[in-house]
């Protein structure tokens, strides 16, 4: 079984700011973890994602994610918000070519 | 690469009726699959086809629900007898088993209301 606890439901940043939404997993068997973005109305678009390969990832849009298998976390980092960044976001988990499970996701609000 | 594409977006309907969504998936991808999210949860897994065969089927997926890959290619999930709760963003996803990306590409989904 695999679950995904991504913890507070709404993060609020200032434009420049740190972003870190943190994500924490269960898995029974080695984990692929994914973090998707979803903008209102719309499907999900992948931001980065750890296959067993680098524990360090970098994805899209200046966005990276730091696999610890000591923690069961991985959470997502972004250097300086912009007000782009707003929407939500959520984190899986899954295995090789299986279904993934979700978190609840996070809202993610940049402030001017 | 077209992405995946569903149709409709938008389907209201009342309760008790009968509906049907469309999923297009990546073209040379062989798996499909279905989740449904509902306001500020995360989508949750409905079931997935590798090629037309239905390989797995959630536990959410009650006797009211059907979905069929005939083809290998597009995919149609069907609701009988709507009802309230079954209101809910329909996704569908797509990837390739063939590489080492492991990577579900999702379509814009079919938002359900249900009166």
């Amino acid at each position: 079984a695999q679950s995904v606890t991504q913890l507070g439901s709404h993060v609020s940043v200032s434009e420049g700011a740190l972003v870190l939404l943190r994500c924490n997993y269960s898995s029974s068997v080695p984990p692929y973890l994914f973090w998707y973005v979803q903008y209102p109305n719309q499907g999900l678009q992948l931001l980065l994602k750890y296959t067993s390969a680098a524990t360090l990832v970098k994805g899209i849009n200046g966005f990276e994610a730091e696999f610890k298998k000591s923690e069961t976390s991985f959470h997502l980092t972004k250097p300086s918000a912009h007000m782009s960044d707003a929407a939500e976001y959520f984190c899986a988990v899954g295995g090789a070519n299986s279904k993934l499970t979700f978190g609840k996701g996070i809202t993610l609000s940049v402030r001017p | 690469d077209t992405g995946v594409s569903q149709d409709p977006r938008h389907k209201i309907t009342k309760r008790g009726q009968n509906v049907t969504f469309r999923c297009d998936p990546i073209s040379e991808h062989n798996r499909l699959y279905w989740y449904r999210q509902t306001l500020g949860q995360g989508p949750e897994f409905l079931t997935y086809f590798q090629n037309e065969a239905q390989l797995e089927k959630s536990r959410l997926l009650s006797d009211r629900f059907s979905a069929e890959r005939p083809k290998g290619s597009f995919s149609t999930l069907e609701i009988q007898r709507t009802e309230q709760g079954d209101s809910a963003m329909y996704l569908c996803a797509s990837s390739f088993t063939g590489g080492s990306s492991y990577e579900q590409y999702f379509g814009p989904g079919t938002r359900l209301t249900v009166t």
